[in-house]
């Protein structure tokens, strides 16, 4: 069945550096991807969207890059702070389909 | 402050023991779900529910019940008949419109005992 992968499952940067947190995806049909933050012991919590049409989207310290000829998303997060430590989640929607795809998650871990 | 709420945060239970896991919104949105997680898993969907009154299984259904009777109220209940039901629980309901995020509660932790 289709499923939603990431290449890392942990990842450690230095405070201040930027990090990179890699997705692949196996449905080329799906429409739209989304990041989640999941710190320890809490729910997951929107971080950045990105539709099927767009190569890439920025938010604040956020971008997430979307490639679809090898099916990557990619979530690069800028001058890291102690409180980005957690684990993030990429999730893919087909439109009309009322469930997300969600991948098994990588923790980033921010070093002081 | 428009959320989810989910209770209670942590939950003991024994064998063979339903346990009914509370998830609430005052979002005023139709669609609500229940995820699964284990320790450094993914999320498994268990129930969705895009309407009162109406729900659908997901992914690891067996072993659980849910009902839709208020738009704002999506209770699940781990049966006996789960087996291996420790887990941490997450209720979420989602944006309406044709792609629409997710919005999650913080989450029930289950211990069977």
């Amino acid at each position: 069945g289709e499923s939603v992968g990431l290449h890392l499952p942990t990842l450690s940067v230095q405070e201040g550096d930027n990090s990179i947190i890699n997705c692949a995806y196996s449905n080329s049909a799906s429409d739209y991807f989304i990041w989640y933050k999941q710190e320890s012991g809490k729910g997951p919590q929107f971080i950045i969207d990105i539709r099927s049409n767009m190569d890439k989207r920025q938010g604040q310290r956020v971008t997430v890059l979307l490639n679809k000829t090898v099916k990557h998303l990619s979530l690069q997060i800028a001058a890291t702070q102690p409180g980005d430590s957690a684990v993030y989640f990429c999730a893919e929607i087909l439109f009309g389909n009322e469930k997300l795809t969600f991948g098994t998650g990588t923790r980033l871990t921010i070093i002081p | 402050d428009g959320g989810i709420t989910q209770s209670p945060k942590y939950l003991f239970r024994k064998e063979g023991q339903n346990v009914t896991l509370s998830c609430e919104q005052n979002l005023n949105h139709d669609a609500m779900y229940w995820y699964r997680q284990d320790p450094g898993q993914g999320l498994r969907l268990i129930y969705y529910s895009q309407i009162v009154n109406d729900f659908q299984k997901g992914d690891i259904a067996e072993g659980y019940s849910v009902s839709r009777e208020k738009k704002e109220s999506f209770p699940l209940t781990v049966t006996s008949a789960q087996k291996n039901p420790t887990a941490f629980y997450l209720c979420a309901s989602r944006v309406p419109g044709g792609f629409g995020e997710l919005f999650f509660g913080e989450g029930s932790r289950l211990t069977v005992l």
